[in-house]
Formats: structure tokens, C-alpha cells, sequence
């Protein structure tokens, strides 16, 4: 497994700033990804970083409006920029292990729009 | 493409047992199961990759068919503490590596 630490853990935001969201592990990953969950719903996959490589976004999302950083093997930054209310979720990243990626999630950072 | 899980919520005393079923339109590469705590991250719980296999984490187990289309996991002897959502997540096998998706999830409530 992984200790994976997210930064911040909650926050509310004004609608059309940016928030930038750090997740920290404490061993050297190769792959990490980087989910949204609505309350009560599953998790969507945005992108997954691979250190030295750029991002790899599902549909849906963009890099201007989720734009990553993978700067190390044990560090990666997700932004939400120009927040609107729709924004408003949880946001988690997690790491993948093993042969299969079996993934270890963080705890989570909750957004609030406001 | 997203895999369909069944049923939506289960609701079971303690002691008694469940299913959830996890199925896709098209031949899987894995499954991944995991459970979610209310307020809480998921947290891995097995990995199934091979058609027919079976695997086990105490009284919780998981297999997948020879088509490698559905997975069931299964709760015997339910305690409190399983209670949660349990999600499944998929790879299909013509596009490994790709397209991790989870399920939309069973929410599990186990009453004393």
C-alpha cells in the first residue's frame, strides 16, 4: 500500500479563482491519477500523470481547466481554475501499485463554489 | 464504458450474507473491488484478473466468470463494519492499460 496525503483537505472558493490541489506519497510512484466525486455518486476519472510525461485527460476534462503537475516520482498537483459552482466536489487522488494498478486513494480534498 | 452493479443498496442484519454483481458488455482485462466509508476514501480490496478465478480476503470474496464479463463479491456473515459502498472498477481487455472506470456503486448497510 501507500500513505498518500492530500493539501488542502476542504476549502471554499469563490466562483472564477483557481485552486490548487497538492498529493503527496510517501514511496515512488509511477502512475497517478486523479478522480471528482459528487456526494452519493462514483468516482469519474480526469487524468492520469506519469512522472516526465504529459497528463493523459479523459473526456470530458481539459488541461486548461484542470491543468497537472508531476514534477517527482511521489508528488502531483491537480488546479481547478476559473471555478464555478459546478465545480463544487470532491476531489481525490490516489496511486497505482503493483503489476495490476491496484490504486490507493488519498483522503480527499472537498471544494466548495461559491 | 461504465460497468452496471447490482443491486443499487442492500440492507441486511448482522450475521447474514450478500452478493453484488458487477457486469460488462465486453470481455474484461480486471476488476477491481473496493469499499468506501461515508466521509471517507476507497479503500482496495481485491483484484481479479484471470476468467474463473476466485480470490478471498476473510469472510469477503470475489470471482469472475470464464467469460471474464462478471464479477461477484461476496459478504458472509456480515458484520457493521462492512458497511459502506462497495464499487466496482474495470479495464476492458481489447483496451488495457485504458479506460479505468468504476461502477456507480451498492450501498451496503449492515444493521445490528
Amino acid at each position: 500500500s501507500a500513505v498518500i496525503s492530500q493539501k488542502p483537505s476542504r476549502d471554499i472558493c469563490q466562483r472564477g479563482t483557481s485552486l490548487t490541489i497538492q498529493c503527496q506519497v510517501d514511496s515512488q510512484v509511477t502512475m497517478m491519477f486523479w478522480y471528482r466525486q459528487q456526494p452519493g455518486q462514483s468516482l469519474t476519472l480526469i487524468a492520469t500523470a506519469n512522472q516526465g510525461s504529459e497528463a493523459t485527460y479523459e473526456s470530458g476534462f481539459v488541461i486548461d481547466k484542470f491543468p497537472i503537475s508531476r514534477p517527482n516520482l511521489t508528488f502531483s498537483t491537480l488546479t481547478v481554475s476559473n471555478m464555478s459552482p459546478e465545480d463544487s466536489s470532491i476531489y481525490l487522488c490516489s496511486v497505482g501499485r503493483g503489476g495490476t494498478n491496484e490504486q490507493y486513494f488519498g483522503p480527499g480534498t472537498r471544494l466548495t463554489v461559491t | 464504458q461504465q460497468p452496471v452493479q447490482s443491486p443499487q443498496a442492500v440492507i441486511l442484519r448482522e450475521g447474514e450474507d450478500a452478493v453484488i454483481n458487477c457486469s460488462s458488455s465486453k470481455a474484461l482485462y480486471s476488476v477491481h473491488w473496493y469499499r468506501q466509508k461515508h466521509g471517507e476514501a476507497p479503500v482496495f480490496l481485491m483484484i481479479l484478473l484471470k476468467g474463473g478465478e476466485q480470490k478471498g480476503h476473510e469472510k469477503i470474496s470475489a470471482s469472475f466468470n470464464e467469460k471474464k464479463q462478471q464479477s461477484s463479491l461476496y459478504l458472509t456473515a456480515s458484520q457493521l463494519s462492512y458497511s459502506g459502498t462497495y464499487f466496482c472498477g474495470t479495464e476492458l481487455l481489447d483496451n488495457y492499460g485504458q479506460n479505468f472506470v468504476f461502477g456507480p456503486g451498492t450501498r451496503l448497510s449492515v444493521l445490528p
